[in-house]
């Protein structure tokens, strides 16, 4: 079966300093990973998605996120932080097989200090 | 531009009732999910549907059931409400969910009483 990891359910940062989420993943196969963010009170926004080919990969609102198969982790990054960057961030596993569904992570909830 | 609407956004339904969330989407797309969010468990999977008149079950379909009468329109039930079924509500819909990503609808607040 496949899992999704987010150890840290909280980050603080000042604005300005760099941010970086971390995302663990268990699964057999290849992975799809995906990160989406969820802005206070709104539904979930699509961020980037690693399916294969390069390993750092770009996304919307200046994110970027690195898959590491050595360790099995999918790490959300952006430099500098902005207030406006405080939102929940969930990553995502797609599992393969005869029927696809997406695994979430438990989300890790970002506040951005001005 | 994409869209998925969900209705309705908010209920509040009691012990014991029947309760029905209804989505509806106009991207053509062949997937359509059902998760819940609750605090510190992240999105949970419902149950989720590839074609119309078929439904599968996620990781979480005890107390619900689930309806896809056409490519459109994807249905969540919840037979006999309870307490523990009070959380938010998302719907979503992709294309191959291996490389397209979801679009989500706003949700909605389902408060059991």
């Amino acid at each position: 079966a496949q899992s999704v990891d987010q150890p840290d359910a909280h980050v603080t940062l000042s604005e300005g300093a760099s941010l970086e989420l971390r995302c663990s993943y268990s699964y057999s196969a290849a992975p799809y990973l995906f990160w989406y963010v969820q802005y206070p009170g709104q539904s979930l926004q699509f961020l980037l998605k690693y399916i294969t080919g390069d390993t750092v990969v770009k996304g919307t609102k200046g994110f970027e996120a690195e898959f590491r198969k050595s360790n099995s982790s999918f790490n959300l990054k952006k430099s500098p932080a902005h207030w406006s960057d405080s939102a929940k961030y969930f990553c995502a596993l797609v599992s393969g097989g005869s029927n696809y569904k997406l695994t979430f992570g438990k989300g890790t909830l970002l506040t951005v200090t001005p | 531009e994409a869209a998925v609407t969900q209705s309705p956004r908010s209920k509040v339904a009691v012990t014991g009732g029947k309760v029905t969330l209804s989505c509806h989407q106009t991207n053509n797309h062949d997937y359509m999910y059902w998760y819940r969010q609750d605090t510190g468990h992240g999105l949970r999977l419902i149950h989720y549907s590839y074609v119309a008149d078929s439904t599968e079950k996620g990781d979480i379909p005890d107390g619900y059931k689930a309806s896809r009468p056409s490519q459109e329109n994807f249905s969540l039930i919840l037979e006999l409400a309870s307490l523990s079924q009070t959380a938010v509500y998302f719907c979503a819909s992709s294309g191959a969910p291996s490389q397209n990503t979801l679009y989500f609808g706003a949700g909605t607040r389902l408060s059991v009483l």
